[in-house]
């Protein structure tokens, strides 16, 4: 298995432009999850799925939008780029039975900058 | 959501073990301790989680105090590639499958 694989890994975007940050996974989870992650921080959570035509906000949703077509992608898109979301974007799913899931397990992460 | 406070960095020696403290003193009944690292440059890596009970796997243990107030992450023997930042996380067993990652604990190995 290739576990979670993100591209691309690393994007320059001018303000205003716009890019889909892609997502899949092999592993039938049914959660998938995006985070972004700020230099010396921890990652905070943007958007989640739990399963294929299922999408919620996470803490920062603001600025991005997501779509659960299949199940095993999951793209995060940015529709008027903005300084601010410069950061390092990571996928996860994880695997819930009976609606609990124990381990994420975590793409190698894009690295995006906007100027 | 209840909160954890862990050291910003932490030194020790190869070989040697390490001990890495998370206080989350109001923690709910409901909530698993998770411990997540993630290496420098990578994404973060599941080591371990429990409810009450200690735990063991092949990555290190997780020692719960009896009040559940606080934790600690044991690695037996530190190696260099076990210098990463080192997470814990509470989760609410009753509130889906959410992870929110504080600040973490920079560990260093010294050769």
């Amino acid at each position: 298995n290739a576990g979670v694989t993100q591209t691309p890994k690393f994007r320059i975007l001018k303000i205003g432009q716009s890019m889909t940050l892609q997502c899949t996974q092999d592993m039938n989870h049914n959660y998938m999850y995006w985070y972004r992650q700020d230099p010396g921080m921890g990652l905070k959570l943007i958007y989640y799925s739990v399963g294929a035509g299922i999408t919620d906000k996470g803490e920062v949703p603001n600025g991005y939008n997501v779509s659960r077509s299949t199940t095993e992608d999951f793209p995060l898109r940015l529709e008027l780029a903005a300084p601010s979301q410069t950061s390092v974007y990571f996928c996860a799913s994880s695997i819930a039975r009976g609606g609990v899931s124990n381990e994420q397990y975590f793409g190698p992460g894009t690295r995006l900058t906007v100027t | 959501d209840a909160k954890t406070t862990q050291p910003n960095s932490m030194e020790s020696n190869e070989e040697e073990p390490v001990h890495l403290p998370c206080n989350h003193s109001t923690i709910s009944g409901t909530d698993y301790i998770h411990w997540y690292r993630q290496l420098p440059s990578q994404g973060p890596e599941y080591v371990i989680h429990g409810l009450t009970s200690n735990v063991n796997n092949r990555m290190a243990s997780l020692a719960i105090a009896e009040d559940r107030k606080s934790s600690t992450l044991i690695l037996h023997r530190a190696t260099l590639r076990d210098a990463a930042v080192y997470y814990c996380i509470l989760r609410d067993g009753n509130a889906g499958n959410m992870l929110t990652f504080g600040g973490g604990t920079r560990l260093m190995v010294k050769p």
